[in-house]
């Protein structure tokens, strides 16, 4: 069965250091795409990073950079140079060939960034 | 703005009650989706919808009805609320089924049944 582990229910960082979220997936599609999503307290989703399974560089979007490890079956989630705002829930999720879009959702880590 | 809207934001229903959940998208997305968000659990797919005219159960369908009878909405339905509803409900929207063309999610719906 599919599905989306994120071991780390919760982490503090230092302001201006890195923070690596952990994420692991399980799925037996080849074809398959990674997403992570920030829940601030105001309850919105925001998307953050995307990595395809083909994907043969690992993505980056400014301060976030998702570390894949395809054999590993993981994609976590980098963030360099935290800031306050960072504090947040962050979800690891993913679809795959035949989930007709649908996102399987990992339970989330929710990040403190202490000043 | 471009999005997805969902109302109403918040809602209170007694036990036993029913209500509709609207989700309205304008960016001509061919795939629609509700989601529920409890503590610790992530999101969970309730139903989904892949064109107009259809819908297909989730990973937690029970309790809910759905029905998309145009294409940019997408209604979830209770017909009689029971307490373990309560829930933060997302719907989302996406143009196609697989790639980084993503997926816009709604601000969320907060329900309490009492």
């Amino acid at each position: 069965a599919q599905k989306i582990t994120q071991t780390q229910p919760g982490m503090f960082v230092q302001e201006k250091e890195a923070v690596t979220l952990d994420c692991t997936y399980d799925t037996s599609d080849q074809s398959y795409g990674l997403f992570w999503y920030k829940q601030p307290s105001s309850g919105e989703m925001i998307f953050l990073i995307y990595q395809g399974s083909y994907d043969e560089q690992n993505a980056t979007e400014g301060r976030y950079s998702l570390n894949f490890q395809k054999a590993r079956k993981s994609a976590n989630l980098v963030i360099s140079a935290s800031q306050l705002g960072d504090s947040a829930m962050y979800f690891c999720a993913m679809n795959y060939g035949g989930s007709q879009g649908n996102l399987i959702f990992g339970k989330g880590t929710k990040l403190s960034v202490k000043p | 703005n471009a999005g997805v809207t969902q109302t109403p934001k918040f809602r209170v229903l007694k036990t036993g009650q029913s209500m509709t959940l609207l989700c309205a998208q304008d960016m001509n997305h061919e795939y629609m989706y509700w989601y529920r968000q409890d503590p610790g659990m992530g999101l969970r797919l309730i139903h989904y919808s892949v064109g107009e005219g259809t819908t297909a159960k989730g990973e937690v369908p029970d309790g809910y009805n759905v029905s998309r009878l145009k294409k940019q909405n997408f209604l979830l339905g209770l017909e009689s609320a029971a307490p373990s509803q309560t829930s933060v409900y997302f719907c989302a929207s996406s143009f196609m089924s697989r790639g980084q063309d993503g997926y816009t999610f709604g601000s969320g719906t907060r329900l309490t049944v009492v």
